[in-house]
């Protein structure tokens, strides 16, 4: 069936730094990928999504690029900000499947 | 934006009581909703699938006769937790489906503590 590895956490980062959260994925045929946020006390937010191979989400500030030869998605920020603290989710919903899969989580935390 | 709303978002009960959570889209009619349930530590795992008008379809593991789920109009659906035990406990997530789009938007969660 299909499924998504996540990076664990916790992952902490000082104000400015470079982040990057892996995710891998296995599914069959061509899936739709997502990353989504959760911030505390809130539900999950879309952050951005790839519905193809070679395709880049992004979205304040965030990036991921669908990668089908690796089977990747992995999520990346330039420079994070104490706000991006959060648990991020890697999912996927395959074709012709209504259904989300996601991975883990991986809660961030950014210090000042 | 589309928005989903969740209630209760925290909810304490005594075992043996059943507890009913609403998720509610407010601004476009959800043909289908899902609920999911997340453990500590650990990803969402998909409960059951929604539809307007017809029986929930339930994932493979999960009780339908003690997750009641009710889908009664585009815009409600329901999560009646019967007959509640401590190992119920959890935080309980619907998200909603807006026409054909591939994209989910999710309530803010319930908090759900059975003592």
């Amino acid at each position: 069936g299909d499924s998504v590895t996540q990076m664990e956490g916790p992952v902490t980062l000082s104000e400015e730094a470079f982040l990057t959260i892996n995710c891998t994925y296995t599914a069959t045929g061509y899936p739709s990928l997502f990353w989504y946020v959760q911030y505390p006390g809130e539900g999950l937010q879309l952050l951005l999504k790839a519905t193809k191979a070679d395709d880049k989400g992004s979205n304040k500030g965030f990036e991921a690029t669908y990668r089908k030869e690796t089977t990747s998605f992995h999520l990346e920020k330039g420079s994070v900000q104490v706000s991006d603290s959060a648990v991020y989710f890697c999912a996927l919903n395959n074709f012709g499947n209504e259904k989300l899969t996601f991975g883990t989580g991986t809660r961030l935390t950014i210090i000042p | 934006g589309a928005v989903v709303s969740q209630h209760p978002s925290r909810v304490i009960c005594k075992s043996g009581t059943s507890v009913k959570i609403e998720c509610r889209s407010l601004d476009f009619q959800a043909t289908t909703m899902f609920w999911y349930r997340q453990f500590p530590k650990q990803s969402l795992m998909l409960m059951a699938t929604s539809n307007e008008g017809s029986k929930a379809t339930y994932e493979q593991g999960v009780e339908k006769d003690k997750f009641l789920i009710n889908h009664a109009s585009l815009t409600l659906s329901t999560l009646t937790v019967t007959s509640a035990h401590p190992e119920d406990s959890s935080f309980y997530i619907c998200s909603a489906r807006r026409g054909l789009t591939t994209e989910a938007f999710f309530g803010q969660g319930t908090r759900l503590t059975v003592v």
